[in-house]
C-alpha cells in the first residue's frame, strides 16, 4: 500500500459527458501528479501540482483539468468524454521540495471506460 | 522516435538468470526513474537516481549521464519479478517514460 488513494476504481461513462476523479496523497507529500495510461500511448504525464499551485503541464487536453485543494487532496476533471480517453488514470504524490525531485508513490488509479 | 528508449521491448528469461534492462535518453536530465508495473496494474517505484548506482535486495539500478544510458539490472530472477519495467526521465519541469520492457520469468 503506497498510502496514496484514489476514487473511484473504475469509471464506466458515455462520450460527451464529463467526470472527476480524485487524490489523495500520503501523509506530508507536497506534489501531486496526473498521469494517463492507454493501450497505444503507454503512460504519460498529464500534470502536477505542488501545495496547490500548477507546477508542470505535460500532454493535457484542454478538456481535461486538474486542481489541488488546501488538504493538498486532488481532482482531475475531464469533460466532453471521447472514446479515446478510456484509460488508466494514476496520480502519484511526492515529498518534492521546489527544484528537486524525490521518489514518487503512485495510487492504484482510476479505470475509464467511455462507451 | 520517444525520447526515452528501452530495450528489450520483450524479455523471458528462466528462473534465476541474470537480467538486464537498458534505458537511453537523447538530452540531459534531472533525474531518471525506474518503475515496475504489475499484471494488476500497480506501478511501484523502484528507483529515483542521478548519478552512480542504486542497489535494493535483488535490484541495481546505474546510471551514465556522460553516455545518457542507464540499466536495471535483476540478479536471481524470480517469477514474481515478471512485470512491465518502465524508465522515465525528469526533464525541465516534466516527465517522459519508455515504453517499458515486459519481463516474463519462467520457473
Amino acid at each position: 500500500d503506497s498510502g496514496v488513494t484514489q476514487t473511484p476504481k473504475h469509471l464506466i461513462t458515455a462520450t460527451g459527458q464529463r467526470v472527476t476523479l480524485r487524490c489523495s496523497p500520503r501523509s506530508g507529500d507536497l506534489s501531486v501528479y496526473w498521469y494517463q495510461q492507454s493501450l497505444d500511448q503507454g503512460l504519460q504525464f498529464l500534470i502536477q501540482y505542488y501545495n496547490g499551485e500548477e507546477r508542470a503541464k505535460g500532454n493535457i487536453l484542454e478538456r481535461f483539468s486538474a486542481q489541488q485543494f488546501p488538504d493538498l487532496h486532488s481532482e482531475l476533471n475531464l469533460s466532453s468524454l471521447e472514446l479515446g480517453d478510456s484509460a488508466l488514470y494514476f496520480c502519484a504524490s511526492s515529498v518534492d521540495r521546489r527544484g528537486a525531485y524525490n521518489e514518487q508513490f503512485f495510487g492504484p488509479g482510476t479505470r475509464l471506460t467511455v462507451l | 522516435k520517444n525520447e526515452v528508449e528501452q530495450s528489450p521491448q520483450n524479455l523471458t528469461a528462466q528462473e534465476g538468470e541474470f537480467i538486464t534492462i537498458n534505458c537511453s535518453y537523447s538530452v540531459g536530465i534531472s533525474a531518471l526513474h525506474w518503475l515496475q508495473q504489475h499484471p494488476g496494474g500497480g506501478i511501484v517505484s523502484l528507483f529515483m537516481l542521478s548519478s552512480g548506482k542504486k542497489k535494493h535486495g535483488r535490484l541495481i539500478a546505474t546510471i551514465n549521464i556522460q553516455e545518457k544510458h542507464s540499466s536495471l539490472h535483476i540478479t536471481a530472477s524470480h517469477p514474481r519479478d515478471s512485470a512491465v519495467y518502465i524508465c522515465a526521465q525528469n526533464r525541465d519541469d516534466k516527465i517522459i517514460f519508455g515504453k517499458g520492457t515486459r519481463l516474463h520469468i519462467l520457473p
